[in-house]
């Protein structure tokens, strides 16, 4: 079963910012924050994925809280295009790790 | 660059029917994962290759499931003989070498009815 919770749903307005939270108290010194999203009928997408240090790539910025509970995906710039649900998944970085998907956010962007 | 890709997009099979899903992943990846959702249900990991081998099947709901992966390329995923609780969406999905985690690229998958 998947170990982080995230909200259920949430809507965002076109052109602003989409925060995502995620809950991962449970998480180990050597597991990773990895998020994903699923556009409708598509596969998922891996986004962006951090240890201990913000990060930031193309798609979005990743803010892992200092104590690691807790974590932040920031989609600086919703479009139409980012409404998909969003998974947070802890992971090890070790060759054959599966990912264990939970229920993940329904992000809606609006326009 | 070609993506995972996966065949068919859909099938629809009455139940006792056997059905083989093909994944192709990206070239030079040897990695390869099935993973599949059910109506209502969360994605839930099947198994994993490495090249050939079966890495991990732990997820593998019975032994009506069988993968394989010819010369560590493409997979195949055979339901034999299907059974209604098996309709869902599979994915596959591929990573490079032996890095894990970094980043699965995943098919647009493969929608399975039964009947």
């Amino acid at each position: 079963d998947a170990k982080t919770t995230q909200p259920p749903s949430m809507d965002c307005a076109e052109g602003r910012a989409a925060n995502l939270p995620c809950n991962h108290s449970t998480i180990s010194g050597n597991e990773y924050v990895y998020w994903y999203r699923q556009i409708h009928s598509q596969g998922p997408q891996y986004i962006i994925h951090g240890l201990k240090n913000n990060e930031t790539n193309e798609m979005a910025s990743l803010i892992i809280t200092e104590d690691r509970k807790s974590s932040t995906l920031i989609l600086p710039h919703a479009t139409l295009r980012d409404t998909a649900v969003y998974y947070c998944i802890e992971g090890v970085k070790a060759a054959g790790n599966k990912l264990t998907f939970g229920g993940g956010t329904r992000v809606l962007v609006k326009p | 660059e070609a993506g995972v890709t996966q065949f068919p997009s859909h099938s629809v099979i009455e139940k006792g029917q056997t059905v083989t899903l093909r994944c192709d992943p990206i070239s030079g990846h040897d990695n390869l994962y099935w993973y599949r959702r059910v109506m209502g249900k969360e994605i839930k990991f099947l198994l994993h290759f490495v090249k050939e081998s079966k890495q991990d099947e732990s997820g593998m709901p019975n032994n009506r499931f069988l993968a394989e992966r010819t010369g560590g390329t493409y997979s195949t995923l055979k339901v034999q003989p299907a059974e209604l609780e098996d309709s869902g969406v599979y994915f596959c999905a591929s990573s490079q070498g032996d890095r894990g985690l970094d980043e699965q690229f995943f098919g647009p998958g493969t929608r399975l009815t039964v009947l």
